[in-house]
C-alpha cells in the first residue's frame, strides 16, 4: 500500500526567505508524485509533478522539487517566498498503472512581512 | 470554461437527512473523484469513476453512494446524514489516461451536520 507523509504540518518563514517543505512516500512500485497548492477556500490546484526523467522538477511559481529514490522522498522548495504563497501544499502519490491518488496531511505555509 | 463547478457551496443538515452533491465538468474527462478534506488528514477518496456508468470505492466509502450517469456529472449522495460527515467535499476530474494525469478540482461544498 502507499502511503504520504509530510514532516511539517506548519511552517512559518519570513518573506522572502528560502522554504522547504518535506514530503516523503512508501511504495513498493513506481510511482508519480506531485504536489498540489490550496489557497484559501478554494479547491487544489496543481503546482508541479513527477512522472519519470529529471528528477528536478521545475513548478509554477518558481517552486520546485527533487524526487530522491533512496530516500523515498520529494520535497518541495521556493528560494524566495512571497505572502501570496501563504497557502496549504499537499504532496500526492500514485503509481503507475492504478487510477488513484494518495494525498499527505499538508502542510500550512504562513509567509510573514 | 467553467472548469469543474460544485453545487451546493454550503449546506447545513439535521442528522438523519439526505442531500446529494452534484460535481460537473466541462473538459470531457473520463475520471472523475469525489474526496472529504478534513483538519490534518489531508484529502481522503470517497469514491471514483473512470467513465461514464462506471464507479468504484475509495478509502472512505460507508454513508455515501454515487452515480456517473452521464460523463460530465458525478454525484455524491448522503442518504442518513451523521455528524462524522461534516467536513469540506471537493470534488475533482482528470483525463482518462491513468494516474499520472493531474486531477482539476472544484472549489469545495462544506457541509455541517448537526
Amino acid at each position: 500500500a502507499q502511503s504520504v507523509t509530510q514532516l511539517d504540518s506548519q511552517v512559518p518563514v519570513f518573506e522572502e526567505a528560502p522554504v522547504e517543505l518535506r514530503c516523503n512516500y512508501s511504495s513498493s512500485v513506481s510511482v508519480y508524485l506531485f504536489w498540489y497548492v490550496q489557497y484559501p477556500n478554494q479547491g487544489l490546484q496543481l503546482l508541479l509533478k513527477y512522472l519519470s526523467g529529471s528528477t528536478l522538477v521545475k513548478g509554477i511559481n518558481g517552486f520546485e522539487a527533487e524526487f530522491n529514490k533512496s530516500q523515498t522522498s520529494f520535497h518541495l522548495r521556493k528560494p524566495s517566498v512571497h505572502i501570496s504563497d501563504t497557502a496549504e501544499y499537499f504532496c500526492a502519490v500514485s503509481h503507475t498503472g492504478g487510477f488513484k491518488t494518495i494525498f499527505g496531511a499538508g502542510t500550512r505555509l504562513f509567509v510573514k512581512a | 470554461n467553467a472548469g469543474v463547478t460544485q453545487t451546493p457551496k454550503f449546506r447545513v443538515l439535521k442528522t438523519g437527512q439526505s442531500m446529494t452533491l452534484l460535481c460537473a465538468q466541462d473538459m470531457n474527462h473520463e475520471y472523475m473523484y469525489w474526496y472529504r478534506q478534513d483538519p490534518g488528514m489531508g484529502l481522503r477518496l470517497i469514491h471514483y469513476s473512470v467513465g461514464e456508468g462506471t464507479t468504484a470505492k475509495g478509502e472512505v466509502p460507508d454513508g455515501y453512494n454515487v452515480s456517473r450517469l452521464k460523463k460530465q456529472n458525478f454525484l455524491l449522495g448522503l442518504e442518513s446524514a451523521a455528524p462524522s460527515q461534516t467536513s469540506v467535499y471537493f470534488c475533482a476530474s482528470s483525463t482518462g489516461t491513468g494516474s499520472q494525469e493531474t486531477q482539476y478540482f472544484g472549489p469545495g461544498t462544506r457541509l455541517l451536520v448537526l
